[in-house]
């Protein structure tokens, strides 16, 4: 099966400042990876996903880098506000015949005034 | 939409009771996933269903678990008998097309074995 790390578990930035999250994979076959952010007390939400035909995917302050031969990923927060403190999880689907996603530990992000 | 529901969101039960834990999918979602959270393990994949059928089940610690889909608007996943290990939280998922498309969250059930 898949196994993901996810790097830093604690990432404390200045507001306005930027943050990066990084997450490594292990099965080469994944082809889907999506990062999901989860607010105290409520169910992970996704914020962005990106395939492995993509290098590169961009949603306003948020973006998400894949290197398929290094079998990497990062999230990339730009210009943080305090409403971006919260755990953000990376995932990778299996593509190896079973269906299901991993997710990594996650990362509590924290954004000081 | 009302989004994902769950119910109940705490439940505080003792060793050896039975524990249901309910999920309302969204409406014409043909996925629903079954996770555990916990501090140690992270979100963990317990079980998934396609149109009511389970389909992998693999990721059910025990069988002490035992998840049921009777229709398409109701899902549940039962424990028995509880252990203490079982604490954790239990989040229900719903997605249109399956695992390479958005997943949504109910908000959880807190489950506490004493």
């Amino acid at each position: 099966g898949e196994n993901v790390e996810q790097h830093p578990s604690t990432l404390s930035v200045q507001e306005g400042d930027s943050a990066v999250i990084k997450c490594t994979y292990s099965d080469s076959a994944s082809n889907y990876f999506p990062w999901y952010k989860q607010e105290l007390g409520k169910g992970p939400q996704l914020i962005i996903d990106i395939r492995s035909n993509v290098g590169e995917k961009k949603d306003q302050r948020i973006a998400v880098t894949l290197n398929k031969t290094a079998k990497h990923f990062s999230l990339h927060i730009t210009e943080t506000q305090p409403e971006d403190s919260a755990v953000y999880f990376c995932a990778a689907r299996w593509g190896g015949g079973a269906d299901g996603l991993t997710f990594g530990k996650g990362t509590h992000l924290i954004i000081q005034p | 939409d009302a989004g994902v529901i769950q119910s109940p969101r705490h439940e505080v039960t003792e060793m050896g009771q039975e524990v249901t834990l309910r999920c309302k999918p969204i409406s014409g979602h043909d996925y629903l996933f079954w996770y555990r959270q916990t501090m140690m393990r992270g979100l963990e994949l317990l079980i998934y269903f396609n149109n009511n059928v389970p389909i992998d089940d693999s990721g059910m610690p025990e069988d002490r678990f035992s998840a049921k889909m009777p229709n398409a608007s109701f899902s549940t996943l039962k424990i028995q008998p509880s252990e203490p290990r079982d604490s954790a939280v239990y989040f229900c998922a719903s997605s249109l097309q399956g695992f390479n498309y958005e997943q949504y969250f109910g908000p959880g059930t807190r489950l506490t074995v004493t």
